[in-house]
C-alpha cells in the first residue's frame, strides 16, 4: 500500500524566501510528526499532531517554522525567510491509532532543503 | 531531557562477523525501544522495537533487549552481511511517543 509521501523531493530556496514542506501520512494514520535531520546527525523532533490538533511543538526552532494540518490527514511545514541554517532534510511520519506507547512510526523519503 | 548517547561510528567490519552497537538512553518513565536503520538512498524504516522491561526485539537477525537497570537497548547480529551496510539509530520514544533519535551508527559491512 501507499507510504508516507513528501513533495517536493528537493527545494532550493535563497535566504529570505518562503517555503512550504507537504506531507501526506498513510491513509487513517492519526499521528503525524515532523522532524528535522541535519547532514550527519540524527533526525530531531520538531511538532506533533494528533489529527487536526498540533499537541507538541516544543521542538520548532524558531518562529519561522509553522506546521498545520487543518483536516486531519495532509501535513504543512512552513518556513519564513529561510536561513542557511535550516538547510536540512525535512522528515515526515506517521503512526497508527493504537493505545500506548510501542508504535511504529513510519517515515516519508523527506525533502532535502538548501538554503543559499 | 529525554536523550540517547550511540556508539560512534563508523564500524567497519568484515561478512559473518559480529556485531554489536551500544545505546543507551535517559528518559522519564519506561519509554518504548527502537531501532531504526537507513539504508543508503532509502528513507528511515523501524529494525525493531521492544516495549517493556527485559523485552527482546527481534529483526532479520538483529537483536536487542531492553534493560531497565543500565537503560540500555544494545543491537547485535551475530553473523552480518554486506547488505546490513547502513546508518543504525537508536531511539526512545518519548513524551507524546516523539522519537529521541541517537546521532547515528554508521556499519560498513566488508566482503
Amino acid at each position: 500500500g501507499a507510504g508516507v509521501s513528501q513533495s517536493p523531493r528537493y527545494k532550493v530556496a535563497k535566504r529570505g524566501q518562503d517555503v512550504a514542506l507537504r506531507c501526506d501520512p498513510i491513509s487513517g494514520h492519526v499521528s503525524l510528526f515532523w522532524y528535522q535531520q541535519a547532514l550527519g546527525q540524527g533526525p530531531e523532533f520538531l511538532t506533533y499532531f494528533q489529527n487536526e490538533a498540533q499537541l507538541d511543538k516544543s521542538g520548532l526552532p524558531s518562529d519561522r517554522f509553522f506546521a498545520e494540518r487543518p483536516e486531519g490527514s495532509v501535513s504543512t511545514l512552513k518556513i519564513q525567510r529561510t536561513q542557511q541554517e535550516d538547510s536540512a532534510v525535512y522528515l515526515c511520519a506517521s503512526s497508527p491509532p493504537l493505545r500506548g506507547g510501542g508504535r511504529e512510526q513510519f517515515f516519508g523519503p523527506g525533502t532535502r532543503l538548501t538554503v543559499l | 531531557g529525554d536523550s540517547v548517547t550511540q556508539m560512534e561510528g563508523p564500524v567497519t567490519l568484515s561478512e559473518e562477523a559480529f556485531l554489536t552497537i551500544n545505546c543507551t538512553y535517559t528518559a522519564t518513565g519506561y519509554p518504548s525501544l527502537f531501532w531504526y536503520v537507513q539504508y543508503p538512498g532509502e528513507g528511515l524504516q523501524l529494525l525493531l522495537k521492544a516495549t517493556k522491561a527485559d523485552d527482546k526485539g527481534s529483526n532479520k537477525g538483529f537483536e536487542a533487549t531492553y534493560r531497565k537497570e543500565t537503560t540500555s537497548f544494545h543491537l547485535e547480529k551475530g553473523s552480518v552481511q554486506v547488505s546490513d551496510s547502513a546508518v543504525y539509530f537508536c531511539a526512545p520514544g518519548g513524551a507524546t511517543n516523539k522519537l529521541i533519535f541517537g546521532t547515528g551508527t554508521l556499519l560498513a559491512v566488508q566482503p
